[in-house]
C-alpha cells in the first residue's frame, strides 16, 4: 500500500528566509510524487511533479524538490519565503493511473 | 494542463437531505477521482470515477451513501445523500492530465450541514 508521511505539522519562517518540507513515502514501484499547495478557502495547485529523470525538479513559485530513493523521500524547498507562500503543503504519492494518496499536510505561516 | 469546473463551490444543507456536486473537464481525461478533506485534514480518497460503469469505491465509502455518475469523458457527479453533520467536508474531484503526468482538481465544493 501506498502512503505519505508529512513530519511537520507546522512551520513558521521569516520573510526571506529559506524553507524546506519534509516528505516520506512509502510505495512498492516507481512512484508518481507530487506536491500541492492550498490557500484558505482554495482548491489544490500543482507547485511540481516526479515520475522519471532528473532527481532535482524545478517547479513554480520558485519552488523546487529532490526525489532520494534511498531515503523514501522528496522533500520540498524554497530560497526564499514570501508572505504570499503561507498556506497548507500537500505531498502525494500515486501511480500512472494517478489515484493518490496525501500526506497530512504542512501548514506554513510566514512572519514579517 | 485541463480545467476542471466544480459546482456548487459552497453550500449549507440540511440533515438529511443529499446534495449532488458536479464535475466539468475542459477536455477528456482518463481517470476521475473524487476526493474528501475533512475540516483540518488531507485529503482521503472516496472513489474512482469509471466512465460508463459503477465506481470503485475505497474502503470506508459505499455506494449507497455516495453515488457517482460519469456518463462521459469529461463529466462527472459524487452525490452526498442523507446527510449528516459529520459530512461536512470539502469534496474535490481530479483528473489525470496524461500529457503533462499530472493529476489536476477542481476547486472543491465546502459542503456544511446543519
Amino acid at each position: 500500500a501506498q502512503s505519505v508521511t508529512q513530519p511537520d505539522i507546522h512551520i513558521t519562517v521569516s520573510e526571506g528566509a529559506s524553507l524546506e518540507l519534509r516528505c516520506n513515502y512509502s510505495y512498492g514501484a516507481t512512484p508518481y510524487l507530487f506536491w500541492y499547495v492550498q490557500s484558505p478557502g482554495q482548491g489544490l495547485q500543482l507547485l511540481l511533479k516526479y515520475f522519471s529523470g532528473d532527481t532535482l525538479v524545478q517547479g513554480i513559485k520558485g519552488f523546487e524538490a529532490e526525489f532520494k530513493r534511498s531515503q523514501s523521500s522528496f522533500n520540498l524547498r524554497k530560497p526564499s519565503v514570501h508572505w504570499s507562500d503561507a498556506a497548507e503543503y500537500f505531498c502525494a504519492v500515486g501511480s500512472n493511473d494517478y489515484k493518490l494518496s496525501f500526506g497530512a499536510g504542512t501548514t506554513v505561516t510566514v512572519r514579517a | 494542463s485541463a480545467v476542471i469546473s466544480q459546482k456548487p463551490s459552497r453550500d449549507i444543507c440540511q440533515r438529511g437531505t443529499s446534495l449532488t456536486i458536479q464535475c466539468q473537464v475542459d477536455s477528456q481525461v482518463t481517470m476521475m477521482f473524487w476526493y474528501r478533506q475533512q475540516p483540518g485534514q488531507s485529503l482521503t480518497l472516496i472513489a474512482t470515477a469509471n466512465q460508463g460503469s459503477e465506481a470503485t469505491y475505497e474502503s470506508g465509502f459505499v455506494i449507497d451513501k455516495f453515488p457517482i455518475s460519469r456518463p462521459n469523458l469529461t463529466f462527472s457527479t459524487l452525490t452526498v445523500s442523507n446527510m449528516s453533520p459529520e459530512d461536512s467536508s470539502i469534496y474535490l474531484c481530479s483528473g489525470d492530465d496524461r500529457l503533462n503526468t499530472e493529476a489536476f482538481f477542481g476547486q472543491g465544493t465546502r459542503l456544511t450541514v446543519v
